[in-house]
């Protein structure tokens, strides 16, 4: 199995300052056949189910605000929020769709300092 | 509008069952493959079954396999977690999420619409 390994596991940002999460998976998620990155963002805010936020380590999904943005190939990948809001405090997760079992990073807990 | 609705949930014995449903509409149910993901209570995210759009695939985690089986009814648009055998370490709310676009089979993508969540409690 691809294991996802996030850090920080939690991080606390002041309002309109920049968080950067970083992501990193066990063997390489890039399929040379096509050179795309089979891995996912995602935002799960208290109480919600999770929330799509980006798609191929890059493709922001329609409807996600633009300061969300992902990096990344191969192993390494990092979604960072620039500006940081009020409403972007929550869990992140990363998800790696290279194998049928779609293995999450643990997740990073984001909030105001 | 994608909805999904998880039911089933509830308080169960070590050793006992539940089936876990989840009911789908606003998209064409019988295109796409779904997936059960859970988590614990306070923890992260585990993916553990995956179903193609004609049930004729499925895919289960290590930690459930054996033990849980999963199903789909495409004349009522809902799929189903039947879960066997359970085990303290099976508790927590199970979300189904469906994948990002219709395929055949189960597909490497990433899950773009998921159920609130149902609870499950497994305890003496």
């Amino acid at each position: 199995d691809i294991v996802m390994t996030q850090s920080p596991d939690s991080l606390a940002v002041s309002l309109g300052e920049r968080a950067t999460i970083d992501c990193k998976s066990s063997q390489s998620v890039l399929y040379s056949s096509n050179n795309k990155n089979y891995l996912a963002w995602y935002q799960q805010k208290a109480g919600q189910p999770p929330r799509l936020l980006i798609s191929w380590a890059t493709n922001r999904e329609v409807g996600v605000p633009g300061r969300f943005s992902g990096s990344g190939s191969g192993t390494d990948f990092t979604l960072t929020i620039n500006s940081l809001q009020a409403e972007d405090v929550a869990v992140y997760y990363c998800q790696q769709y290279y194998t049928t079992q779609g293995t999450f990073g643990q997740g990073t807990k984001v909030e105001i300092k | 509008e994608v909805q999904l609705m998880e039911s089933g949930g509830g308080l169960v014995k070590p050793g006992g069952s539940l089936r876990l449903s989840c009911a789908a509409s606003g998209f064409a149910f019988s295109t796409y493959a779904l997936t059960w993901v859970r988590q614990a209570p306070g923890k992260g995210l585990e993916w553990i079954s995956a179903i193609s759009s004609r049930g004729l695939s499925t895919y289960y985690a290590d930690s459930v396999k054996g033990r849980f089986t999963i199903s789909r009814d495409n004349s009522n648009n809902t799929v189903y977690l039947q879960m066997d055998s359970l085990r303290s370490e099976d508790t927590g709310m199970y979300h189904c999420a469906k994948y990002s676009a219709s395929s055949g089979y189960v597909p490497q993508l990433h899950f773009d619409s998921w159920g609130q969540g149902t609870l499950v409690t497994v305890s003496s």
